[in-house]
């Protein structure tokens, strides 16, 4: 199993401040990884596909890069409504994992 | 727009099978290109992927729940299900089900379900 570690844990930023999430594999995932956003009470959001695709509706805020082991969400200015959790997402072998997630939280 | 919506009993006992249903509208199931999945999110928690199922039937699951798992699909009703068995307080959870495209991620996601199992 492909195990994923995100850091840091909790990220406390400022409003118009660069964000920049990490997200490491056990071992390589191509660059089948993606990147959720997650607000209290909520489903959580697409926001990258295949490393640094972003979806549908994403702001260019938002971006992703890497591929084997190493991944980065970037969200370039934070907006007071990206203040959340970030998860990453591998696919390996049809099986899919999750990262243990990073708040982004309000300084 | 897709959307997908989650149905089911909201407590279980424990020992027993848990039985959600998501229905799917807005799109096919039987087009095919996606897999229909299942995540829950224990209180507080991270995401936990349970498993996902072609319209085909072709399944796939989580390995460290696949002895209790089980998820189907009625492509009549654009519906596919979930069945956890001999459930315990630590399956007490919020459960998603959500499309997954291999190229595309779990793009559309239903709103959630919370389910206690307590006695």
């Amino acid at each position: 199993e492909i195990v994923l570690t995100q850091s840091p844990a909790t990220l406390s930023l400022s409003p118009g401040e660069r964000a920049t999430l990490s997200c490491r594999a056990s071992q390589s995932v191509s660059s089948y990884l993606a990147w959720y956003q997650q607000k209290p009470g909520q489903a959580p959001r697409l926001l990258i596909y295949d490393a640094s695709n972003r979806a549908t509706g994403i702001p260019a805020r938002f971006s992703g890069s890497g591929s084997g082991t190493d991944f980065t969400l970037t969200i370039s200015s934070l907006e007071p409504e990206d203040f959340a959790v970030y998860y990453c997402q591998q696919r390996s072998n049809w099986f899919l994992t999750f990262g243990p997630g990073t708040k982004v939280d309000i300084k | 727009q897709v959307q997908l919506q989650e149905s089911g009993p909201g407590l279980v006992k424990p020992s027993q099978t848990l039985s959600l249903t998501c229905t799917v509208s807005g799109g096919s199931i039987s087009s095919g290109g996606y897999y229909w999945s299942w995540i829950r999110q224990h209180p507080g928690k991270g995401l936990e992927w349970i498993g996902y199922i072609y319209y085909s039937g072709s399944t796939y699951y989580n390995p460290s729940l696949k002895s209790r798992v089980t998820i189907s699909v009625d492509t009549s009703k654009n519906q596919f299900s979930l069945k956890l068995s001999s459930v315990t307080a630590a399956d007490t959870a919020v459960y998603y089900c959500a499309r997954y495209g291999a190229a595309a991620g779990l793009d559309y996601w239903g709103q959630g379900t919370l389910v206690t199992v307590s006695s």
